[in-house]
């Protein structure tokens, strides 16, 4: 069965420090797709970065990079430098190819204090 | 940009209500979805849709129907609103077509937060 856990309920950090999302999946699929979601107070999630099974190649995208390893199925997500308006809840999410139904974890609401 | 729209942000009901909630979004999407999220659980899918009159449930179908007469607008219905029924409901659409469904990023609504009191 598919399987999406964030270990991390509620993180809090100082603005400027740099801080890891965990995200961890179980799926038996060769093919498949992880994402991240960013859903800020206003409560419209937002698509932060996709990626399939065949590429493990790490993504930098300005303060974000993300860390996808397949020995570990872990799909982790840093920001770098954090600033305040980061501050949100962050979701991973699965899905097969094929198939309708995206599995998310159960959010990593990260606070970042002034 | 992608706008998905959902009609009210805050709603509260009572038990027993029949309660509409509604999505619509003006990018000419082929699949929305709803679903529930809850403190602890995560985003639950309730119903997909992949055209128009064509659903499909997902994890937690029961107490809800949804409906789709025209492509840009997919609304869930409450039959019975119940207490349990509390919850953030978040509408999704995505473009693609159904074979590749779980290829493509979703865009999301903004959410309803229902309250049955």
């Amino acid at each position: 069965a598919q399987k999406v856990t964030q270990a991390q309920t509620e993180i809090s950090v100082v603005e400027k420090e740099d801080v890891t999302l965990d995200c961890v999946y179980e799926t038996r699929d060769t093919t498949y797709y992880l994402f991240w979601y960013k859903q800020p107070p206003s409560g419209e999630l937002v698509f932060l970065i996709r990626r399939n099974s065949f590429d493990e190649q790490n993504e930098i995208s300005g303060r974000y990079s993300w860390n996808f390893q397949k020995s570990t199925s872990s799909f982790n997500f840093t920001i770098t430098a954090s600033q305040v308006v980061d501050s949100a809840v962050y979701f991973c999410a699965l899905s097969d190819s094929g198939t309708y139904k995206y599995i998310f974890g159960t959010g990593t609401r990260l606070k970042v204090l002034a | 940009d992608v706008k998905v729209t959902q009609s009210s942000r805050y709603l509260v009901k009572r038990t027993g209500e029949k309660v509409f909630l509604e999505c619509v979004q003006d990018m000419d999407h082929e699949n929305m979805f709803w679903y529930r999220q809850d403190p602890g659980l995560g985003l639950r899918l309730i119903y997909f849709s992949y055209d128009v009159k064509m659903k499909e449930k997902g994890d937690i179908p029961e107490g809800y129907s949804v409906s789709r007469e025209k492509k840009e607008r997919f609304s869930l219905i409450l039959e019975s609103a119940s207490t349990n029924q509390t919850s953030m409901y978040l509408c999704a659409s995505s473009l693609v077509p159904l074979i590749r469904v779980g290829d493509e990023k979703l865009f999301f609504g903004s959410g309803t937060q229902l309250s049955v009191l």
